[in-house]
């Protein structure tokens, strides 16, 4: 089974502008989470989706933003972009949400904000 | 709101050391507990977990952990560190039975030396 993807893999961008980052979860998982990891903050949630519904969100403002397609497929959203955005970007799939279920990460996406 | 401390930041051992990582977490009621592990260049990937049953649970490459009620904590331990072993190692919890919010420690280095 193929695992987690993520696209693109690297992207640069600058202040003020918004950016859309990809996730392809494992093939039969329709549970995908998005995460935001940096050296000083380490990795923070950033919501979750489950049949193309939000079903938790993390402390981040409203710039951060996300959807869920019909094939379990999931985009994030950045607008305004600000410095402290750049970080890696991880996405996380899992069947279903709740009970023992694993989550399993992709090789996430590289933000640079300029 | 749950929390998770990891108190090593960097540990450097020699090769055949043993090995603890220390891992407390903070929150009132039942959780699941998890041990993730990134090597170099690598994606994000699970060690171990415990959602209920033994408290001591084995997971990949020799790796176990104890769950401690009383003490809130799910230390990680090897016997026998390899070289391979260098990585960063994150605790996460999450609240059993909830949305698949994973809340993750600041981290530890591990720098296994030949």
């Amino acid at each position: 089974k193929a695992g987690v993807t993520q696209t693109p893999r690297y992207l640069i961008k600058t202040r003020g502008q918004q950016v859309t980052l990809s996730c392809s979860p494992i093939s039969g998982h329709r549970s995908v989470s998005w995460y935001q990891q940096t050296p000083g903050q380490g990795l923070q949630f950033l919501f979750e989706y489950f049949s193309e519904t939000q079903r938790n969100k993390g402390n981040f403002p409203g710039r951060f933003s996300g959807r869920q397609f019909s094939n379990s497929r999931s985009e994030m959203n950045v607008s305004t972009l600000e410095l402290g955005d750049s970080a890696l970007y991880l996405c996380a799939s899992s069947p279903q949400p709740g009970g023992s279920e694993t989550q399993y990460f992709g090789p996430g996406t590289r933000l640079l904000v300029l | 709101a749950q929390s998770v401390s990891q108190h090593n930041h960097h540990v450097i051992l020699s090769e055949a050391a043993s090995l603890e990582l220390g891992c407390n977490y903070s929150y009132g009621g039942t959780v699941n507990l998890f041990w993730y592990v990134q090597y170099p260049g690598q994606h994000l990937q699970l060690l171990l977990k415990y959602f209920s049953g033994d408290p001591l649970v084995k997971g990949i490459k020799g790796f176990e952990a104890e769950f401690i009620k009383s003490k809130f904590s799910f230390n990680l331990r090897k016997p026998s560190v390899q070289w391979s072993d260098t990585a960063e190692y994150f605790c996460a919890v999450t609240p059993a039975g909830s949305a698949r919010q994973l809340t993750f420690g600041s981290g530890t280095q591990l720098t296994v030396l030949p």
